[in-house]
């Protein structure tokens, strides 16, 4: 069965520094992608970043990179030059195989940037 | 383009109730994700829709039921409400197989 697990229930880190957020996945479906979503304290879920398994480089966007190695089934979120704005819930999620609506979510990663 | 729109954003129900939550998509996707977050099992998906079609199906009970029209907007109706069913509940769209999903604000559920 697919698995996502993020080992950091809680994270600190300081304004204007960057912070890595641990996601590593377990299927034996050669086809799946990899999501990262932020949830603030409004509820809202908001789509950061992307990586198929097939995708030869790592995905970026803007602020956002993700860390992909495929062999050891990780999918690390980098945020550099962390904002305040930045302090929520993170969630790494797989979609299912058969490529449909179905994400299979992590426990999620309380980040908190202090000033 | 106006995202994902959910109707209401707080409910408080009593147990044996049932419930109907809406959820407009962005405009042009057709296809509608509904998942529960509880603190305890965290993000499940409840099923999506395609077309006015069920396509998918998570692990949850009968009294959970949902429905797309043919304007991709969708509902979701959870009959005999149960303390446990207390929980946010969020739909997402996507415009084509592979994209992202978008999610709404949520509907934020009180089972009393």
């Amino acid at each position: 069965a697919q698995k996502i697990t993020q080992t950091q229930p809680g994270m600190f880190v300081q304004e204007k520094e960057a912070v890595t957020l641990d996601c590593t996945y377990d299927t034996s479906d050669p086809s799946y992608g990899l999501f990262w979503y932020k949830q603030p304290s409004s509820g809202e879920m908001i789509f950061l970043i992307y990586q198929g398994s097939y995708d030869q480089q790592n995905a970026t966007e803007g602020r956002y990179s993700l860390n992909f190695q495929k062999a050891r089934k990780s999918a690390n979120l980098v945020i550099s030059a962390s904002q305040l704005g930045d302090s929520a819930m993170y969630f790494c999620a797989m979609r299912d195989s058969g490529n449909t609506g179905k994400l299979i979510f992590g426990q999620g990663t309380t980040l908190q940037v202090k000033p | 383009k106006a995202g994902v729109t959910q109707t209401p954003r707080y409910l408080i129900k009593t147990r044996g109730q049932q419930v109907t939550l809406s959820c407009s998509p962005i405009s042009g996707h057709r296809s509608v994700s509904w998942y529960q977050q509880t603190p305890g099992q965290g993000l499940q998906f409840l099923f999506e829709y395609f077309s006015e079609t069920q396509r998918n199906k998570g692990n949850f009970p009968g009294r959970f039921s949902g429905r797309q029209f043919s304007n991709s907007r969708s509902e979701m109706n959870v009959s005999t409400l149960e303390l446990g069913d207390s929980a946010l509940y969020l739909c997402a769209s996507r415009h084509e197989q592979g994209a992202p999903l978008h999610f709404g604000n949520g509907t934020r559920l009180t089972v009393t």
